[in-house]
């Protein structure tokens, strides 16, 4: 198993500006894995992080707009930029660890005026 | 990545044996089934996964049938704190194979 932690659990922000997810695994992992839930929605795949190389993204989830990180094994960023308030959404990153199955975070809860 | 469909709602009373039903039609040799749990606010949690048979754990049981185009998440004695979105997913475990999640099945239960 694996315990992931999100910062921040929440935030609200004005449109045009960005925030900054962070997603911290308490293992060394291999995968990591950004969502988006919209309200009331199953969740939809953003992009694939790998650790030491560019994040692969899904149809219609662009670099620009959602650029991440991964600096090492435990750890990866997931930033929103030019916020709109289409983008108010839940945000989750997971892990895929023994390959059994995925552990997910609690979500980051945007909120764009 | 075989695509499933579930009952988009359900509701059952407590103390029931609550079914849930997915179809995968295209499952592939090397997929495994495997069944999320999300409680509002929070983010998904495994449940199950099987191949084919049964499984059973201390949490539900799920069935697949010979031709595992279909499978069934049971969740014995259902309390009020099962009501969650379910969703069942297939997928192969064999490799580096990212998640793909259907609507779910919005499971609701009464007192």
């Amino acid at each position: 198993s694996a315990v992931i932690s999100q910062k921040p659990s929440r935030d609200i922000c004005q449109r045009g500006t960005s925030l900054t997810i962070q997603c911290q695994v308490d293992s060394q992992v291999t995968m990591m894995f950004w969502y988006r839930q919209q309200p009331g929605q199953s969740l939809t795949l953003i992009a694939t992080a790998n650790q030491g190389s560019e994040a692969t993204y899904e149809s219609g989830f662009v670099i620009d707009k959602f650029p991440i990180s991964r600096p090492n094994l435990t750890f990866s960023t997931l930033t929103v930029s030019n916020l709109s308030p289409e983008d108010s959404s839940i945000y989750l990153c997971s892990v895929d660890t023994t390959r059994d199955s995925q552990y997910f975070g609690p979500g980051t809860r945007l909120t764009v005026l | 990545l075989a695509k499933t469909t579930q009952p988009i709602s359900m509701d059952s009373y407590e103390g029931q044996e609550v079914n849930i039903t997915c179809s995968h039609n295209n499952i592939a040799t090397n997929d495994y089934i495997t069944w999320y749990q999300q409680f509002p606010s929070q983010g998904p949690r495994f449940i199950i996964q099987g191949y084919k048979t049964k499984v059973t754990n201390e949490v539900a049981s799920l069935f697949i049938p010979a031709d595992r185009k279909s499978s069934t998440l049971s969740l014995p004695r259902v309390s009020l704190s099962d009501t969650a979105v379910y969703y069942c997913l297939v997928g192969d475990m064999n490799r580096d194979d990212k998640i793909i999640f259907g609507k779910g099945t919005r499971l609701h239960i009464l007192p």
